[in-house]
């Protein structure tokens, strides 16, 4: 299994410019979430998704949206990228009765200039 | 607001010296809390959670409901120890865990 998978590794946007980080997971799992993880602040959580077709605002999540069309995926994407999203962002995956126990992915590291 | 902090963002120690991270939350409820460790190179994972109450990699952390802390301890530190550790916290029904802003540990020769 390859667990959760996360593309690109790295990403350099301009002010203005939109894009899509891609997730995906091969463990079934139903709950998956996106985290920015940014010097001294820890993981704050951007969006999450209880089950393909829902999802729901984390504590984070203005210029972001989602969607869960399938149990495997959870794309995020960033509308108008902002120098303020400069971040680390982290997928995670768990079954839904045990969320506490998240499987992260390796990162996406994105700087917007 | 359920909030989790740990006060020391940096933290080194000498080998085989004791070490213990802090991490105190506010919650008037009853809280599940967890230790996530990410080592250098690697994905972040779960370290342990209070209510197993076990021992993993020589770490251990009691829930003390009456300082609202969950500190992580080992009696002796080892150099492989050094990695990024996050407290954790749930509570109830909600799904998403809240992290600490994390606790860098060094652990010197």
């Amino acid at each position: 299994n390859a667990g959760v998978t996360q593309t690109p590794k790295f990403q350099v946007l301009k002010t203005g410019q939109s894009m899509t980080l891609q997730c995906a997971q091969d463990m079934n799992h139903e709950y998956m979430s996106w985290y920015r993880q940014d010097p001294g602040m820890g993981l704050r959580l951007i969006h999450y998704s209880v089950g393909a077709g829902i999802t729901d605002q984390g504590e984070v999540p203005n210029g972001y949206n989602v969607s869960r069309s399938t149990t495997e995926d959870f794309p995020l994407r960033l509308l108008s990228a902002a120098p303020s999203q400069t971040s680390v962002y982290f997928c995670a995956s768990s079954y839904r009765q045990a969320t506490y126990e998240q499987y992260f992915g390796p990162g996406t590291r994105l700087t917007v200039t | 607001a359920q909030r989790v902090t740990q006060p020391e963002k940096l933290l080194s120690v000498f080998k085989g010296a004791p070490v213990e991270l802090k991490c105190n939350y506010s919650y008037s409820g009853s809280p599940e809390l967890f230790w996530y460790v990410q080592y250098s190179r690697q994905r972040l994972q779960l370290l342990l959670r209070h209510i197993s109450r076990e021992s993993i990699k020589g770490f251990t952390a009691d829930l003390n409901k009456g300082e609202t802390s969950f500190h992580l301890k080992k009696p002796f530190a080892q150099e492989e120890d050094s990695a990024m550790y996050y407290c954790a916290f749930t509570s109830g029904s909600a799904r998403q865990l809240t992290f600490g802003s994390g606790t860098q540990l060094t652990v010197l020769p």
